[in-house]
């Protein structure tokens, strides 16, 4: 079946550092894949999202590239800011599945201190 | 406001009790998921509604939980007998329609005793 997998935290960065989160996938499909945010005490949000090979993401400075070649869509950002502290989660939706629903990855907290 | 909202915001139960989970999503929109994170983990998906009609429950764990959506608005995620392995952040997302960008509840903390 679908699955994610993305490097484990916690992840913790000085302000304006460069920050890498992997995030590798397996698929049935040509799956959409997407990085969403979760702020502390605040609900998921769509970070980017890109739905098909070499889309690139991009916002709010973080940007990841979708690599079929090496199933990847890696996120980054070249220079983090304390208010980008949240824990980051890499999900993808499968072309097969007819309502869209998301497969996630674990999470990876990142904690940037000034 | 204009977000999906979600109550209650947090449940303790104790094991044996029934619990209810509400969801209300963003008005208009037509499709509405559940999903189930558990400590440290991603979510999971539980079940999807087109409207009023559940066209997705394979990710549903027991038959123990049951999710309805009447009017297709408001759905609410019920789990009967809670277990301690219930305990997790049960979310809730709603699309204008199917395989569209997701919006997302803040969540129901369910904690079983």
């Amino acid at each position: 079946g679908d699955s994610v997998t993305q490097m484990e935290g916690p992840v913790t960065l000085s302000e304006e550092a460069f920050l890498t989160i992997n995030c590798t996938y397996t698929a049935t499909g040509y799956p959409s894949l997407f990085w969403y945010v979760q702020y502390p005490g605040e609900g998921l949000q769509l970070l980017l999202k890109a739905t098909k090979a070499d889309d690139k993401g991009s916002n709010k400075g973080f940007e990841a590239t979708y690599r079929k070649e090496t199933t990847s869509f890696h996120l980054e950002k070249g220079s983090v800011q304390v208010s980008d502290s949240a824990v980051y989660f890499c999900a993808l939706s499968d072309s097969t599945d007819s309502w869209g629903k998301l497969q996630f990855g674990a999470g990876t907290q990142v904690v940037v201190t000034p | 406001g204009a977000g999906v909202s979600q109550s209650p915001r947090y449940k303790v139960a104790k094991r044996g009790q029934d619990v209810a989970l509400r969801c209300d999503p963003i008005s208009g929109h037509v499709s509405l998921f559940w999903y189930q994170q558990a400590l440290g983990q991603g979510p999971e998906f539980l079940t999807y509604f087109q409207n009023e009609a559940q066209l997705d429950k394979s990710g549903l764990p027991s038959d123990r939980f049951f999710a309805e959506r009447p009017e297709g608005s408001v759905s609410t995620l019920k789990i009967q007998r809670t277990q301690q392995e219930d305990s997790a952040v049960y979310l809730c997302a709603s699309t204008l329609g199917a395989v569209e960008t997701q919006y997302f509840g803040p969540g129901t903390r369910l904690l079983v005793l």
